[in-house]
């Protein structure tokens, strides 16, 4: 158990819908990172938070936006889904929000399925 | 295109088989991670490497860490079931002032008893 918390495990929607993914990070960490995991493109960096403020920008697409919230936790909306929306989304939390041995703790992850 | 690429893509062996998996760049980099993920799990972090040439040894798992820090390379001796899982080779990206990482398309392995 990494210490970090995602809801749903799993989501199950229609394409045009929008959904929320929740993250609680490990109990300290003030950095939250989103990732997709797809078949075809692998584990792929989205966002970065840090202490509520947005730090980096991956390949996010603009119908993909997050927030983290004064508690730390963090959402990831995801609206007008498209059928390659599907994958696995995980969160990950750090204590700090630089360096690249930063370790990043993932949570389990949640499975979207976009019909 | 991939900033890490990680060969081979799959892994078959027996258990008690040694077996060596590579992450390649044209790039380098500052550390590498490599991660271990379980179906329905998240990654593992298993080791970071930050020096060139740098070695480190995870019980039967040995990490490389080439001169020029473009390359590395995950040495598994005596394989046994309970390794088998995707293996990721991640570094920063974008410098490190930021915490986000890259990653390599993985490596799953399968051990057979």
């Amino acid at each position: 158990d990494s210490g970090v918390t995602q809801t749903p495990k799993h989501l199950i929607t229609a394409t045009g819908q929008r959904v929320t993914l929740r993250c609680s990070p490990r109990s300290g960490d003030l950095s939250v990172y989103w990732y997709q995991q797809s078949l075809d493109q692998g584990l792929q960096f989205l966002i970065q938070y840090y202490n509520g403020e947005e730090r980096a920008k991956g390949n996010i697409l603009e119908r993909f936006s997050a927030q983290q919230f004064p508690d730390l936790h963090s959402e990831l909306n995801l609206s007008s889904l498209e059928l390659g929306d599907s994958a696995l989304y995980f969160c990950a939390s750090s204590v700090a929000g630089t360096g690249g041995w930063n370790e990043q703790f993932f949570g389990p992850g949640t499975r979207l399925t976009v019909l | 295109t991939q900033l890490l690429e990680q060969s081979p893509q799959f892994l078959s062996i027996q258990e008690g088989e040694n077996l060596t998996v590579y992450c390649n760049s044209s790039s380098v980099f500052s550390s590498l991670q490599w991660y271990r993920q379980e179906p329905g799990e998240g990654p593992v972090l298993l080791v970071t490497v930050v020096t060139g040439g740098e070695v480190k040894k995870l019980k039967r798992l040995t990490f490389q860490f080439g001169d020029a820090r473009k390359d590395s390379s995950l040495h598994i001796t005596a394989a046994q079931p309970g390794d088998t899982g995707l293996y990721l080779c991640a570094g920063p990206w974008g410098g490190t002032s930021y915490g986000k990482l890259t990653f390599g398309q993985g490596t799953i392995l399968t051990v057979h008893p």
